[in-house]
Protein backbone atom coordinates (compact mmCIF):
# COMPACT_ATOMS: atom_id res chain seq x y z
CA UNK A 1 0.00 0.00 0.00
CA UNK A 2 1.65 3.15 -1.29
CA UNK A 3 0.27 5.11 2.35
CA UNK A 4 2.63 2.60 4.29
CA UNK A 5 6.59 3.41 3.98
CA UNK A 6 8.82 0.20 5.62
CA UNK A 7 12.78 0.60 5.08
CA UNK A 8 15.08 -0.68 4.67
CA UNK A 9 13.91 -3.42 2.16
CA UNK A 10 16.58 -5.19 3.25
CA UNK A 11 18.93 -5.19 6.48
CA UNK A 12 21.82 -7.39 7.77
CA UNK A 13 22.83 -7.37 11.47
CA UNK A 14 25.72 -8.83 12.90
CA UNK A 15 25.48 -10.87 16.03
CA UNK A 16 25.06 -8.51 19.28
CA UNK A 17 24.05 -5.48 17.21
CA UNK A 18 20.42 -3.93 17.99
CA UNK A 19 18.78 -3.06 14.24
CA UNK A 20 15.52 -0.72 13.90
CA UNK A 21 13.11 -1.22 11.07
CA UNK A 22 11.27 1.50 10.54
CA UNK A 23 7.77 1.90 9.38
CA UNK A 24 5.95 5.40 8.65
CA UNK A 25 2.17 5.78 7.24
CA UNK A 26 0.15 8.63 6.08
CA UNK A 27 -3.28 6.99 6.19
CA UNK A 28 -4.15 8.88 9.55
CA UNK A 29 -4.87 5.42 11.36
CA UNK A 30 -5.10 4.49 14.77
CA UNK A 31 -3.53 1.20 15.06
CA UNK A 32 0.14 0.24 13.96
CA UNK A 33 1.01 -3.46 14.13
CA UNK A 34 4.72 -5.65 13.28
CA UNK A 35 4.33 -9.08 12.50
CA UNK A 36 7.09 -11.59 11.68
CA UNK A 37 6.99 -14.12 8.87
CA UNK A 38 9.50 -17.13 8.38
CA UNK A 39 10.04 -19.20 5.48
CA UNK A 40 6.63 -20.68 4.61
CA UNK A 41 5.29 -19.62 7.57
CA UNK A 42 1.88 -17.73 8.80
CA UNK A 43 2.54 -14.17 10.07
CA UNK A 44 3.17 -13.76 13.93
CA UNK A 45 2.10 -10.53 15.79
CA UNK A 46 5.30 -8.87 17.68
CA UNK A 47 3.73 -5.77 18.92
CA UNK A 48 1.02 -3.50 18.54
CA UNK A 49 -0.09 0.31 18.86
CA UNK A 50 -3.68 1.45 18.93
CA UNK A 51 -2.82 5.00 20.41
CA UNK A 52 -0.23 7.45 20.42
CA UNK A 53 2.15 6.76 23.60
CA UNK A 54 0.86 3.33 24.46
CA UNK A 55 1.80 -0.05 22.92
CA UNK A 56 1.22 -3.44 23.44
CA UNK A 57 2.82 -7.06 23.26
CA UNK A 58 2.11 -9.71 20.87
CA UNK A 59 2.57 -13.19 21.06
CA UNK A 60 6.69 -13.33 20.28
CA UNK A 61 7.53 -10.06 21.75
CA UNK A 62 10.67 -10.80 23.57
CA UNK A 63 13.96 -9.49 22.12
CA UNK A 64 12.23 -6.57 20.67
CA UNK A 65 11.39 -3.39 21.17
CA UNK A 66 9.32 -0.26 19.91
CA UNK A 67 8.12 3.15 20.27
CA UNK A 68 4.92 5.01 19.18
CA UNK A 69 5.74 8.68 19.86
CA UNK A 70 4.18 9.75 16.89
CA UNK A 71 1.07 9.22 15.06
CA UNK A 72 2.65 8.32 11.67
CA UNK A 73 5.47 6.35 12.78
CA UNK A 74 6.06 2.62 15.03
CA UNK A 75 9.43 2.00 14.21
CA UNK A 76 10.64 -1.92 15.43
CA UNK A 77 14.36 -2.44 17.15
CA UNK A 78 15.48 -6.53 17.22
CA UNK A 79 17.80 -6.19 19.93
CA UNK A 80 20.98 -8.68 20.91
CA UNK A 81 18.50 -10.67 22.73
CA UNK A 82 16.81 -11.60 19.54
CA UNK A 83 18.82 -15.06 19.47
CA UNK A 84 17.31 -15.68 15.51
CA UNK A 85 16.09 -12.69 13.82
CA UNK A 86 16.19 -14.16 10.15
CA UNK A 87 12.65 -13.21 9.13
CA UNK A 88 10.98 -10.35 6.35
CA UNK A 89 8.77 -8.21 9.16
CA UNK A 90 5.55 -6.60 8.35
CA UNK A 91 4.38 -3.19 9.30
CA UNK A 92 0.34 -3.18 9.02
CA UNK A 93 -1.87 0.18 9.85
CA UNK A 94 -5.89 -0.49 10.76
CA UNK A 95 -8.24 2.29 10.95
CA UNK A 96 -9.37 0.50 14.53
CA UNK A 97 -8.01 -2.70 16.06
CA UNK A 98 -10.79 -4.31 14.94
CA UNK A 99 -10.76 -3.38 10.70
CA UNK A 100 -8.90 -4.68 8.15
CA UNK A 101 -5.46 -4.24 8.35
CA UNK A 102 -3.05 -2.95 5.53
CA UNK A 103 0.35 -3.86 5.10
CA UNK A 104 3.84 -2.10 3.82
CA UNK A 105 5.71 -3.82 1.44
CA UNK A 106 8.10 -5.90 4.66
CA UNK A 107 11.59 -5.81 5.39
CA UNK A 108 13.92 -8.33 4.87
CA UNK A 109 16.35 -8.84 8.13
CA UNK A 110 19.38 -11.40 7.59
CA UNK A 111 22.49 -12.11 10.04
CA UNK A 112 25.75 -11.96 8.85
CA UNK B 1 -4.68 -20.00 21.98
CA UNK B 2 -6.91 -19.46 19.27
CA UNK B 3 -6.18 -21.12 15.58
CA UNK B 4 -6.57 -21.05 12.54
CA UNK B 5 -6.50 -24.04 9.98
CA UNK B 6 -6.20 -23.27 6.57
CA UNK B 7 -5.84 -25.70 3.76
CA UNK B 8 -4.75 -26.86 1.45
CA UNK B 9 -1.18 -25.74 2.04
CA UNK B 10 -0.16 -25.92 -1.36
CA UNK B 11 -2.06 -26.71 -4.78
CA UNK B 12 0.22 -26.78 -8.28
CA UNK B 13 -2.91 -26.25 -10.84
CA UNK B 14 -2.91 -25.56 -14.72
CA UNK B 15 -3.74 -22.42 -15.96
CA UNK B 16 -7.49 -22.26 -16.64
CA UNK B 17 -8.42 -24.32 -13.43
CA UNK B 18 -10.87 -22.96 -10.37
CA UNK B 19 -9.04 -23.29 -7.05
CA UNK B 20 -10.57 -23.99 -3.77
CA UNK B 21 -9.07 -23.22 -0.47
CA UNK B 22 -10.71 -22.69 3.41
CA UNK B 23 -10.21 -21.59 6.71
CA UNK B 24 -11.80 -23.40 9.85
CA UNK B 25 -11.63 -22.87 13.35
CA UNK B 26 -13.16 -24.07 16.90
CA UNK B 27 -13.82 -20.45 17.58
CA UNK B 28 -16.38 -17.86 16.35
CA UNK B 29 -15.02 -14.84 14.30
CA UNK B 30 -16.69 -11.45 13.91
CA UNK B 31 -14.93 -10.67 10.52
CA UNK B 32 -13.05 -12.94 7.97
CA UNK B 33 -10.20 -11.14 5.65
CA UNK B 34 -8.64 -12.58 2.90
CA UNK B 35 -4.78 -11.62 1.63
CA UNK B 36 -2.60 -12.70 -1.27
CA UNK B 37 1.37 -12.20 -0.97
CA UNK B 38 3.57 -12.02 -3.65
CA UNK B 39 7.55 -13.01 -2.89
CA UNK B 40 9.03 -10.82 -1.31
CA UNK B 41 5.97 -8.16 -0.65
CA UNK B 42 3.69 -7.47 2.11
CA UNK B 43 -0.20 -9.12 2.24
CA UNK B 44 -2.55 -7.46 0.26
CA UNK B 45 -5.98 -7.45 1.09
CA UNK B 46 -8.76 -9.06 -1.24
CA UNK B 47 -12.09 -9.46 0.08
CA UNK B 48 -13.06 -8.72 3.47
CA UNK B 49 -16.67 -10.63 5.09
CA UNK B 50 -18.54 -9.18 7.86
CA UNK B 51 -21.34 -11.35 8.51
CA UNK B 52 -22.37 -14.59 8.44
CA UNK B 53 -23.51 -16.27 5.34
CA UNK B 54 -21.78 -13.10 3.12
CA UNK B 55 -20.68 -14.10 -0.03
CA UNK B 56 -18.66 -11.41 -1.65
CA UNK B 57 -16.96 -11.49 -5.52
CA UNK B 58 -14.03 -9.33 -6.22
CA UNK B 59 -13.27 -10.45 -10.04
CA UNK B 60 -12.51 -13.90 -10.80
CA UNK B 61 -12.52 -14.20 -6.76
CA UNK B 62 -15.29 -15.10 -4.25
CA UNK B 63 -15.30 -15.70 -0.47
CA UNK B 64 -17.90 -16.69 1.80
CA UNK B 65 -18.50 -15.95 5.38
CA UNK B 66 -19.30 -19.57 6.93
CA UNK B 67 -23.32 -20.18 8.23
CA UNK B 68 -21.77 -21.17 12.16
CA UNK B 69 -19.17 -18.21 11.71
CA UNK B 70 -16.48 -20.78 12.09
CA UNK B 71 -15.18 -20.63 8.66
CA UNK B 72 -14.26 -19.24 5.71
CA UNK B 73 -13.90 -20.22 1.65
CA UNK B 74 -11.98 -18.44 -1.26
CA UNK B 75 -12.89 -20.08 -4.59
CA UNK B 76 -10.89 -18.33 -7.55
CA UNK B 77 -12.14 -18.93 -10.89
CA UNK B 78 -9.92 -19.79 -14.71
CA UNK B 79 -7.07 -19.59 -13.00
CA UNK B 80 -4.25 -17.19 -14.59
CA UNK B 81 -0.35 -17.32 -14.26
CA UNK B 82 -0.55 -13.97 -12.31
CA UNK B 83 -2.62 -15.75 -9.58
CA UNK B 84 0.57 -17.72 -8.13
CA UNK B 85 1.16 -16.41 -4.58
CA UNK B 86 0.39 -17.39 -0.81
CA UNK B 87 -2.95 -16.84 -0.32
CA UNK B 88 -3.87 -15.93 3.78
CA UNK B 89 -6.66 -15.82 5.59
CA UNK B 90 -7.42 -13.75 8.42
CA UNK B 91 -10.25 -13.79 11.29
CA UNK B 92 -11.47 -11.43 14.20
CA UNK B 93 -12.78 -12.25 17.09
CA UNK B 94 -13.55 -10.82 20.51
CA UNK B 95 -13.96 -7.87 18.51
CA UNK B 96 -10.51 -6.36 18.17
CA UNK B 97 -8.61 -9.95 17.58
CA UNK B 98 -7.03 -11.15 14.64
CA UNK B 99 -5.32 -14.32 14.03
CA UNK B 100 -4.09 -15.44 10.72
CA UNK B 101 -3.85 -18.79 8.90
CA UNK B 102 -0.70 -20.86 7.71
CA UNK B 103 -1.29 -20.35 4.30
CA UNK B 104 -2.09 -21.81 0.93
CA UNK B 105 0.73 -21.97 -1.45
CA UNK B 106 -0.84 -21.58 -5.32
CA UNK B 107 1.87 -22.54 -7.77
CA UNK B 108 0.23 -22.10 -11.94
CA UNK B 109 1.40 -24.17 -15.05
CA UNK B 110 0.91 -22.96 -17.69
Amino acid sequence: DGGITQSPKYLFRKEGQNVTLSCEQNLNHDAMYWYRQDPGQGLRLIYYSQIVNDFQKGDIAEGYSVSREKKESFPLTVTSAQKNPTAFYLCAVSRSPEEKLFFGSGTQLSVL
Amino acid sequence: GQQLNQSPQSMFIQEGEDVSMNCTSSSIFNTWLWYKQDPGEGPVLLIALYKAGELTSNGRLTAQFGITRKDSFLNISASIPSDVGIYFCAGVYNTDKLIFGTGTRLQVFP
